[in-house]
Protein backbone atom coordinates (compact mmCIF):
# COMPACT_ATOMS: atom_id res chain seq x y z
CA UNK A 1 0.00 0.00 0.00
CA UNK A 2 1.29 3.72 -0.16
CA UNK A 3 1.22 3.96 3.56
CA UNK A 4 1.22 2.24 7.17
CA UNK A 5 -2.41 0.94 7.66
CA UNK A 6 -4.27 0.80 11.04
CA UNK A 7 -7.23 -1.07 11.89
CA UNK A 8 -10.10 -0.36 12.87
CA UNK A 9 -9.43 3.26 13.03
CA UNK A 10 -11.88 3.45 16.51
CA UNK A 11 -12.80 0.71 18.62
CA UNK A 12 -15.08 0.46 21.96
CA UNK A 13 -15.17 -2.47 23.52
CA UNK A 14 -16.17 -3.72 27.36
CA UNK A 15 -14.04 -3.96 30.09
CA UNK A 16 -12.33 -7.91 30.60
CA UNK A 17 -12.69 -8.16 26.85
CA UNK A 18 -10.16 -8.86 24.04
CA UNK A 19 -9.14 -6.93 21.31
CA UNK A 20 -7.12 -6.80 18.43
CA UNK A 21 -5.07 -4.37 16.22
CA UNK A 22 -3.86 -4.50 13.36
CA UNK A 23 -1.08 -2.97 11.19
CA UNK A 24 -0.10 -3.42 7.69
CA UNK A 25 3.27 -1.17 6.86
CA UNK A 26 4.98 0.15 4.15
CA UNK A 27 5.83 -2.84 1.61
CA UNK A 28 9.28 -3.56 2.33
CA UNK A 29 10.11 -1.74 5.57
CA UNK A 30 11.70 -4.42 7.60
CA UNK A 31 11.27 -2.45 10.74
CA UNK A 32 7.94 -1.57 12.62
CA UNK A 33 7.11 -0.12 16.38
CA UNK A 34 4.24 0.22 18.46
CA UNK A 35 3.06 3.08 20.07
CA UNK A 36 0.90 4.36 22.75
CA UNK A 37 -0.75 7.38 23.74
CA UNK A 38 -2.91 8.80 25.66
CA UNK A 39 -4.77 12.09 26.17
CA UNK A 40 -2.44 14.60 25.54
CA UNK A 41 0.12 12.89 26.43
CA UNK A 42 3.80 12.10 24.35
CA UNK A 43 3.82 8.52 22.69
CA UNK A 44 5.04 5.43 25.17
CA UNK A 45 6.96 2.82 23.47
CA UNK A 46 5.29 -0.27 23.58
CA UNK A 47 7.43 -3.09 20.89
CA UNK A 48 9.42 -3.22 18.02
CA UNK A 49 10.34 -5.42 15.41
CA UNK A 50 13.89 -6.33 13.46
CA UNK A 51 13.21 -8.07 10.03
CA UNK A 52 13.53 -11.97 11.69
CA UNK A 53 15.36 -10.78 14.91
CA UNK A 54 13.40 -11.45 18.39
CA UNK A 55 11.28 -8.26 18.93
CA UNK A 56 12.31 -5.93 21.42
CA UNK A 57 9.44 -6.38 24.05
CA UNK A 58 10.66 -4.18 26.71
CA UNK A 59 7.78 -1.76 26.88
CA UNK A 60 4.76 -3.54 26.85
CA UNK A 61 2.96 -2.76 30.04
CA UNK A 62 2.26 -5.62 31.24
CA UNK A 63 1.39 -9.47 30.42
CA UNK A 64 -2.10 -8.41 29.10
CA UNK A 65 -0.31 -7.05 26.02
CA UNK A 66 1.38 -9.18 22.76
CA UNK A 67 2.54 -8.61 19.78
CA UNK A 68 3.34 -10.89 16.88
CA UNK A 69 4.34 -9.96 12.96
CA UNK A 70 3.44 -12.70 10.59
CA UNK A 71 5.53 -13.21 7.83
CA UNK A 72 7.78 -10.00 8.16
CA UNK A 73 4.64 -7.79 7.39
CA UNK A 74 1.82 -7.64 9.05
CA UNK A 75 1.40 -6.98 13.17
CA UNK A 76 -1.10 -7.36 15.82
CA UNK A 77 -1.19 -6.06 19.32
CA UNK A 78 -3.40 -7.95 21.55
CA UNK A 79 -4.74 -6.51 24.28
CA UNK A 80 -6.36 -9.61 26.77
CA UNK A 81 -9.20 -8.73 29.91
CA UNK A 82 -8.73 -4.81 28.76
CA UNK A 83 -9.21 -2.24 31.36
CA UNK A 84 -9.97 1.47 31.08
CA UNK A 85 -6.33 2.52 31.54
CA UNK A 86 -5.83 0.98 28.07
CA UNK A 87 -7.94 3.45 26.41
CA UNK A 88 -5.13 5.36 24.31
CA UNK A 89 -4.48 5.98 20.35
CA UNK A 90 -2.07 2.78 19.66
CA UNK A 91 -0.12 3.81 16.59
CA UNK A 92 2.27 1.54 14.47
CA UNK A 93 4.96 3.12 12.61
CA UNK A 94 7.28 1.27 10.02
CA UNK A 95 10.97 2.46 8.77
CA UNK A 96 13.11 1.70 5.81
CA UNK A 97 16.07 -0.96 6.64
CA UNK A 98 18.19 1.65 7.83
CA UNK A 99 15.89 2.10 10.66
CA UNK A 100 14.64 5.34 12.59
CA UNK A 101 18.30 6.14 13.48
CA UNK A 102 18.78 7.27 9.97
CA UNK A 103 15.44 7.68 8.36
CA UNK A 104 12.07 8.89 8.80
CA UNK A 105 9.14 6.57 10.34
CA UNK A 106 5.90 6.74 8.66
CA UNK A 107 2.86 6.20 10.94
CA UNK A 108 -0.65 5.23 10.57
CA UNK A 109 -3.02 6.91 11.45
CA UNK A 110 -4.07 4.99 15.03
CA UNK A 111 -6.29 3.04 16.50
CA UNK A 112 -8.62 4.91 18.64
CA UNK A 113 -8.87 2.49 21.80
CA UNK A 114 -12.10 3.10 24.36
CA UNK A 115 -12.61 0.98 27.12
CA UNK A 116 -16.02 1.48 28.99
CA UNK B 1 12.13 8.67 31.45
CA UNK B 2 11.78 10.35 28.02
CA UNK B 3 14.40 11.18 26.19
CA UNK B 4 13.30 14.17 25.11
CA UNK B 5 11.33 16.68 26.43
CA UNK B 6 9.87 19.85 24.45
CA UNK B 7 8.87 23.01 25.47
CA UNK B 8 6.77 25.24 25.87
CA UNK B 9 3.41 22.74 26.53
CA UNK B 10 1.53 24.78 24.60
CA UNK B 11 2.34 27.94 22.06
CA UNK B 12 -0.52 30.42 20.70
CA UNK B 13 0.16 33.36 18.04
CA UNK B 14 -1.35 34.56 14.83
CA UNK B 15 -0.69 34.03 11.78
CA UNK B 16 2.45 35.70 10.44
CA UNK B 17 4.62 35.38 13.70
CA UNK B 18 7.26 33.14 14.23
CA UNK B 19 6.98 30.02 16.68
CA UNK B 20 9.55 28.88 18.10
CA UNK B 21 9.27 25.55 20.34
CA UNK B 22 12.84 23.17 21.81
CA UNK B 23 13.45 19.97 22.68
CA UNK B 24 16.09 18.74 25.22
CA UNK B 25 17.54 16.15 25.60
CA UNK B 26 19.66 13.91 28.27
CA UNK B 27 22.04 11.09 26.45
CA UNK B 28 24.30 11.25 23.52
CA UNK B 29 22.01 11.10 20.38
CA UNK B 30 22.93 10.34 16.93
CA UNK B 31 20.11 12.06 15.19
CA UNK B 32 17.30 14.06 16.38
CA UNK B 33 14.01 14.23 14.58
CA UNK B 34 10.81 16.39 14.55
CA UNK B 35 7.53 15.54 13.75
CA UNK B 36 4.30 17.22 13.53
CA UNK B 37 0.88 15.74 14.95
CA UNK B 38 -2.92 16.93 13.70
CA UNK B 39 -5.65 15.88 15.85
CA UNK B 40 -4.10 13.09 17.90
CA UNK B 41 -3.59 10.80 15.13
CA UNK B 42 -0.44 9.75 12.77
CA UNK B 43 2.43 11.62 13.05
CA UNK B 44 3.94 12.89 10.02
CA UNK B 45 7.84 13.59 9.62
CA UNK B 46 9.00 16.60 9.30
CA UNK B 47 12.73 17.06 9.40
CA UNK B 48 15.83 15.03 10.52
CA UNK B 49 19.29 16.42 11.81
CA UNK B 50 22.16 14.54 12.35
CA UNK B 51 24.42 14.75 15.25
CA UNK B 52 27.41 16.59 13.15
CA UNK B 53 25.15 19.23 11.60
CA UNK B 54 24.35 22.29 13.54
CA UNK B 55 21.46 23.96 11.44
CA UNK B 56 18.68 22.52 8.62
CA UNK B 57 16.52 23.85 7.23
CA UNK B 58 13.18 22.93 5.23
CA UNK B 59 11.01 25.42 3.39
CA UNK B 60 9.68 27.34 6.55
CA UNK B 61 10.91 25.25 9.08
CA UNK B 62 14.76 25.91 10.22
CA UNK B 63 16.08 22.99 12.88
CA UNK B 64 19.21 24.08 15.02
CA UNK B 65 20.67 21.09 17.50
CA UNK B 66 23.43 22.16 19.81
CA UNK B 67 25.21 18.51 20.89
CA UNK B 68 27.33 20.39 24.28
CA UNK B 69 23.40 21.80 25.81
CA UNK B 70 21.69 18.79 24.11
CA UNK B 71 18.90 20.43 22.74
CA UNK B 72 17.70 21.56 19.63
CA UNK B 73 14.98 24.03 18.37
CA UNK B 74 12.02 24.08 15.78
CA UNK B 75 11.30 27.68 14.09
CA UNK B 76 8.42 27.94 12.08
CA UNK B 77 8.57 31.32 10.18
CA UNK B 78 5.95 32.90 8.64
CA UNK B 79 3.05 31.18 10.85
CA UNK B 80 -0.63 29.85 9.37
CA UNK B 81 -3.44 29.26 10.58
CA UNK B 82 -2.85 25.28 8.65
CA UNK B 83 0.44 24.54 11.21
CA UNK B 84 -1.92 24.48 13.91
CA UNK B 85 -0.68 21.17 15.25
CA UNK B 86 1.30 19.08 17.81
CA UNK B 87 5.15 18.76 17.44
CA UNK B 88 7.49 15.80 18.98
CA UNK B 89 10.83 16.12 19.00
CA UNK B 90 12.38 12.21 18.88
CA UNK B 91 15.77 10.59 19.55
CA UNK B 92 16.91 7.65 20.15
CA UNK B 93 20.46 7.24 22.16
CA UNK B 94 23.21 5.40 21.71
CA UNK B 95 23.13 2.18 19.68
CA UNK B 96 19.08 2.04 20.39
CA UNK B 97 17.15 1.65 17.48
CA UNK B 98 14.16 3.13 19.31
CA UNK B 99 13.36 6.83 19.13
CA UNK B 100 11.82 8.66 21.90
CA UNK B 101 9.07 11.43 22.00
CA UNK B 102 8.28 14.02 24.68
CA UNK B 103 5.03 15.32 25.32
CA UNK B 104 5.40 17.97 22.87
CA UNK B 105 4.63 21.26 22.17
CA UNK B 106 0.75 22.20 21.09
CA UNK B 107 0.67 24.99 18.50
CA UNK B 108 -2.49 27.03 17.90
CA UNK B 109 -2.33 29.82 14.90
CA UNK B 110 -5.14 32.03 15.09
CA UNK B 111 -5.93 33.26 11.53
Amino acid sequence: GAGVSQSPSNKVTEKGKDVELRCDPISGHTALYWYRQSLGQGLEFLIYFQGNSAPDKSGLPSDRFSAERTGGSVSTLTIQRTQQEDSAVYLCASTHPGGLMNTEAFFGQGTRLTVV
Amino acid sequence: SQQGEEDPQALSIQEGENATMNCSYKTSINNLQWYRQNSGRGLVHLILIRSNEREKHSGRLRVTLDTSKKSSSLLITASRAADTASYFCATASGGSYIPTFGRGTSLIVHP
